[in-house]
């Protein structure tokens, strides 16, 4: 799987909209963004993925560059609960047993919303 | 719809002794995954069913650390014997096959004395 780079740290104002930015410049035509985020003491919770085009749920907005090097996760109004680490993943598509693939979880960005 | 549950939350034991964690995944979901994740880290996985065959243990320190998915069901992670470094959180997800979402539990601390 190919790997992503995050800045270990970021923070903004709570109403405010977060930009968390990742890039994975070695990424293979066929592997998706994943993005995961862990509050503190619990475990990683499922946020959003993509593949090519952009995508948004209700919880964030993932916006994947047209040369799919880099992406960028949007909250659009960061709460203080939004405090977190928060991890970009490539992931590869199902092996070739149809087994699901693994997910490879970096440091993450530790986002600090700010009241 | 109940989430994942694992038992304990919390263990502390002495260097060589042994322990197990228990894990109860989402019912229906066929993955099972355990994670260990050790401060300032991302979570890694240790190894991944699916029904009751393991699918990736490439991760596993195989002389020590043991699990088992006996009825594809719920799940056992056994250390023997325990050393200092293994001291960590560990996390166990579940998820459907397929399905791109992992669901993970609330993990159990061990601090290895």
């Amino acid at each position: 799987d190919a790997k992503t780079t995050q800045p270990p740290s970021m923070d903004c104002a709570e109403g405010r909209a977060a930009n968390l930015p990742c890039n994975h410049s070695t990424i293979s035509g066929n592997e998706y963004v994943y993005w995961y985020r862990q509050i503190h003491s619990q475990g990683p919770q499922y946020i959003i993925h993509g593949l090519k085009n952009n995508e948004t749920n209700e919880m964030a907005s993932l916006i994947i560059t047209e040369d799919r090097k880099s992406s960028t996760l949007i909250l659009p109004h960061a709460t203080l609960r939004d405090t977190a680490v928060y991890y970009c993943i490539v992931r590869s598509p199902r092996k070739g047993t149809g087994a699901n693939s693994k997910l490879t979880f970096g440091k993450g960005i530790t986002l600090s919303v700010r009241p | 719809e109940a989430g994942v549950a694992q038992s304990p939350r919390y263990k502390i034991i002495e260097k060589r002794q042994s322990v197990a964690f228990w894990c109860n995944p989402i019912s229906g979901h066929a993955t099972l995954y355990w994670y260990q994740q050790i401060l300032g880290q991302g979570p890694k996985l240790l190894i991944q069913f699916q029904n009751n065959g393991v699918v990736d243990d490439s991760q596993l320190p195989k002389d020590r650390f043991s699990a088992e998915r006996l009825k594809g069901v719920d799940s056992t992670l056994k250390i023997q014997p325990a050393k200092l470094e293994d001291s960590a959180v560990y996390l166990c997800a579940s998820s459907l096959v397929g399905v791109h979402e992992q669901y993970f539990g609330p993990g159990t601390r061990l601090t290895v004395t």
